[in-house]
């Protein structure tokens, strides 16, 4: 059974630093890796996917490394905003098209 | 990106009732749907793999009569809590199974809070 964990559980930063979230997972058979974001109370809005294949993606501020191997993700957050608060979950999927989750980083961007 | 669909978005009620919730793919077509559960403060667990004119397949410890599946179409998946407790009060999320253009992936519905008095 696929382990998520992702460190912090919590983090606050004043606006313009970057942030760091990692992702491990107890499985490296994954067929890709996607990092989401849910605001309180709400569904999931998908940020980034990572082929198995690949080491990182890219999208605006957002990056994403994969080392498959290992088992880890991070994901980086350039020159944060208030608006970016939000918790961001981690989401390994399986061979079996399954996601796995992780409890997942709630972040809080002061202004 | 695609767009999923939840309905309701929230409902209460009583104890032993039966509670519907819709999970509707927009605008593409899904054999596969997913359901998960989520508490306050944890992580998104999975209930259960809904099919297309088949049965769901349902996750370890999660009561098969208890959360009824139907996956009648390809654009629809619905989850009937039935005699629902307070115990089972919580955040009801679906997913729809995307495979177009080499991309494996699950697009998110907005989610469904149930409370049960």
């Amino acid at each position: 059974k696929q382990e998520v964990t992702q460190i912090p559980a919590a983090l606050s930063v004043p606006e313009g630093e970057n942030l760091v979230l990692n992702c491990s997972f107890t499985d490296s058979a994954i067929y890709n890796l996607q990092w989401f974001r849910q605001d309180h109370g709400k569904g999931l809005t998908s940020l980034l996917l990572i082929q198995s294949s690949q080491r990182e993606q890219t999208s605006g501020r957002l990056n994403a490394s994969l080392d498959k191997s290992s088992g880890r993700s991070t994901l980086y957050i350039a020159a944060s905003q208030p608006g970016d608060s939000a918790t961001y979950l981690c989401a390994p999927l399986a061979n079996d098209y399954k996601l796995s989750f992780g409890a997942g980083t709630t972040v809080t961007v002061r202004a | 990106g695609a767009v999923v669909s939840q309905h309701p978005s929230r409902v209460i009620c009583k104890s032993g009732t039966s509670v519907k919730i819709e999970c509707r793919s927009l605008d593409f077509q899904a054999t596969t749907m997913f359901w998960y559960r989520q508490f306050p403060k944890q992580s998104l667990m999975l209930m259960a793999t809904s099919n297309e004119g088949s049965k769901a397949t349902y996750e370890q410890g999660v009561e098969k009569d208890k959360f009824l599946i139907n996956h009648a179409s390809l654009t629809l998946s619905t989850l009937t809590v039935t005699s629902a407790h307070p115990e089972d009060s919580s955040f009801y999320i679906c997913s729809a199974r995307f495979t177009g253009g080499n991309q494996e992936t699950q697009y998110f519905g907005p989610g469904t809070r149930l409370l049960v008095l």
